[in-house]
């Protein structure tokens, strides 16, 4: 069985503050693939991140860099500079198997970031 | 990334009667598709994953009569509520998977069915 734990339900930080997001998870698959999404108060998933369990590089993309650690099962989201408009629910989600299966989506209960001015 | 459209956005309707809510994928083919509900301020919850050219397969819990999939074609699934109650209220939201892109799935922008 997947399970991925989101500790921090909420986080509310000032503008231009670092913040980090945990997530831990568990897998008896060796290979698998971690992701993250963002869900801002309009609804959708925004896609952010995949990383396979292969690949333990760690991954910077403008302000968002992501530290994934096999050796501990987390895959942290940390938002450099943090803005107003990165206030949203932020996703970490696991899927087992192989690229062609028909893999499904284990979320985390999610954390509430708000981002204050 | 790829671009998934739900529709309706927003749906209100009586006790009794049934909705159909589209998802479609827009700029690719999707084989697989998911269906997710979400609760206010809780994680998703998958309610089935949508083949296209055949039956979807359902989740422990989730009543296939009750919650209707079919997925037609390449790009088009579709959810009908049956017969909604005002426990149906929720948000439900869509997915595709992108088996070019490394089997990320996308959303849609979710719909949000109110039952009166």
């Amino acid at each position: 069985a997947q399970k991925v734990t989101q500790a921090q339900t909420e986080i509310s930080v000032v503008e231009k503050e670092d913040v980090t997001l945990d997530c831990v998870y568990e897998t008896r698959d060796t290979t698998y693939y971690l992701f993250w999404y963002k869900q801002p108060p309009s609804g959708e998933l925004v896609f952010l991140i995949r990383r396979n369990s292969f690949d333990e590089q760690n991954e910077i993309s403008g302000r968002y860099s992501w530290n994934f650690q096999k050796s501990t099962s987390s895959f942290n989201f940390t938002i450099t500079a943090s803005q107003v408009v990165d206030s949203a629910v932020y996703f970490c989600a696991l899927s087992e198997g192989r690229e062609t299966s028909g893999s499904r989506l284990t979320f985390g209960e999610g954390t509430q970031l708000t981002v204050n001015p | 990334g790829a671009v998934v459209s739900q529709h309706p956005s927003r749906v209100i309707c009586k006790s009794g009667t049934s909705v159909k809510i589209e998802c479609r994928s827009l700029d690719f083919q999707a084989t697989t598709m998911f269906w997710y509900r979400q609760f206010p301020k809780k994680s998703l919850m998958l309610m089935a994953t949508s083949n296209e050219g055949s039956k979807a397969t359902y989740e422990q819990g989730v009543e296939k009569d009750k919650f209707l999939i079919n997925h037609a074609s390449l790009t088009l699934s579709t959810l009908t509520v049956t017969s909604a109650h005002p426990e149906d209220s929720s948000f439900y939201i869509c997915s595709a998977r992108v088996l070019i892109a490394k089997n990320i799935q996308y959303f849609g922008a979710g719909t949000r069915l109110s039952v009166l």
